[in-house]
């Protein structure tokens, strides 16, 4: 079965600070693509940042950005200066093409002032 | 705007009910998703449509049924053979054909057993 880990089900950083949430999976497919999602208490689910796997450049998306380690199929997000904005849960997903979704269990982040 | 809408926000039920969520997309996306949310877990796939008039079982497709007769719409009806049907629902779609993959969400419902 696919898998995916996500090892920190909390986590604080200080506003204008850099965290690193982080991402593994389980998979045999060699051609997916990897998603993080974040959920505001609005609960809208929100795309942050995608990456497909037969790329080896790193996904950047503004302060946002991704550690893809194909070979050790880690899949960590590096959020760069916090904002109070980002406060929200935050799931990593991982699709085989033409596959459906398996999601993470999510890892809270809460940005303090 | 596009985008993707479900309806209601809230929703309450009496135990033995059925209910229907709404789900309506004008993004002109093919495929049509639904996810269940419980605290503490990831989403979990409950059904998910490709086409008009076919749809698939997803991981926990017991006592949900859903129905796909137009493009743009996908409703859920949460029957009473559910055993624990309290919890978030929300919706997704996505483009079929392409290289991108990316699945785009509604707000989401929240449904109470009462």
């Amino acid at each position: 079965a696919q898998t995916v880990t996500q090892s920190q089900p909390e986590m604080s950083v200080q506003e204008a600070e850099t965290v690193t949430l982080s991402c593994t999976y389980d998979t045999s497919e060699s051609n997916y693509y990897l998603f993080w999602y974040k959920q505001p208490p609005s609960r809208q689910m929100i795309l942050v940042i995608r990456q497909e796997a037969y790329k080896q450049q790193n996904a950047t998306e503004n302060r946002f950005s991704v550690n893809f380690q194909k070979a050790a199929k880690s899949f960590s997000l590096k959020i760069s200066d916090s904002q109070l904005g980002d406060t929200a849960m935050y799931f990593c997903a991982f699709s085989p093409y033409g596959q459906n979704f398996v999601f993470g269990p999510g890892t809270r982040l809460s940005v303090l002032p | 705007d596009g985008g993707i809408t479900q309806s209601p926000k809230y929703l309450f039920r009496k135990e033995g009910q059925n209910v229907t969520l709404s789900c309506e997309q004008n993004l002109n996306h093919d495929a049509m998703y639904w996810y269940r949310q419980d605290p503490g877990q990831g989403l979990r796939l409950i059904y998910y449509s490709q086409i008009v008039n076919d749809f698939q079982k997803g991981d926990i497709a017991e006592g949900y049924s859903v129905s796909r007769e137009k493009k743009e719409s996908f409703p859920l009806t949460v029957t009473s053979a559910q055993k624990n049907p309290t919890a978030f629902y929300l919706c997704a779609s996505s483009i079929i054909g392409t290289n991108t993959d990316t699945q785009y969400f509604g707000p989401g419902t929240r449904l109470t057993v009462l």
